[in-house]
């Protein structure tokens, strides 16, 4: 069975360009996440779907970041414009069950 | 609101001894899931074993164990006949049960080194 699949693995941006990230969750998953860790951290939820529905959002700096997940399937978080602080391992994980995420590689974001 | 907290930022072990990882959480909830994952350096985190709140028994799976006192708001992870291969940082995570959400919230973190 194929895991969670992240791209890029690795982006370097200046501060107050934008980037995007891609997820591809396990096959017949429902509900997907991302995550954000930061350096010397546990990660910290970000946003949660259901299917193509937003399940949780609370902690989703709406003014910059934004995220969608196209047709129930794969996802995309942009980041619009970069600060310096959003320097992290932005991790996608999915599940096919409540309480079994499995996690992708990450995506290790550097802004400069 | 739900914390988790590792008091233990880093720890070392010799291969083939026992390391105990603790952690503490903080919930009002009667309902709940409690976590320990592992990640690799350069790797991607992985559930090293699963702990229900209402089940009294601790879980265990193969080389790993908890010890989960509820009263005490305590969830610690046992590794026995540590490897080589163990070498991670572990976090210790909690999700509501009672919740359609299923989201976690994760520890600081605890990097184990296994020595050889």
């Amino acid at each position: 069975e194929a895991g969670v699949a992240q791209s890029p693995r690795y982006k370097i941006i200046e501060k107050r360009q934008s980037v995007a990230f891609w997820c591809n969750p396990i096959s017949g998953h429902a509900t997907l996440y991302w995550y954000q860790q930061i350096l010397g951290q546990g990660p910290k939820l970000l946003i949660q779907f259901q299917n193509n529905g937003v399940v949780d959002d609370s902690q989703l700096p709406k003014d910059r970041f934004s995220a969608e997940r196209l047709k129930g399937v794969d996802s995309t978080l942009k980041i619009q414009p970069a600060k310096l602080e959003d320097s992290a391992v932005y991790l996608c994980a999915s599940s096919p069950l409540q309480y079994e995420q499995y996690f992708g590689p990450g995506t290790r974001l550097t802004v400069t | 609101a739900q914390t988790v907290t590792q008091s233990q930022p880093e720890m070392s072990v010799q291969e083939a001894e026992t390391v105990t990882l603790s952690c503490t959480y903080d919930t009002s909830e009667s309902n709940y899931y409690l976590f320990w994952y592992k990640q690799p350096p350069s790797r991607q985190m992985i559930l090293v074993i699963r702990q229900e709140a209402y089940k009294q028994q601790n879980a265990t799976e193969n080389r790993f164990s908890v010890n989960f006192q509820k009263a005490a708001k305590s969830f610690s992870l046992k590794i026995s006949d540590s490897q080589l291969g163990d070498t991670a940082m572990y976090f210790c995570a909690f999700t509501k049960g009672s919740s359609n959400t299923g989201k976690l919230i994760f520890g600081q973190g605890t990097t184990l080194q296994v020595k050889p």
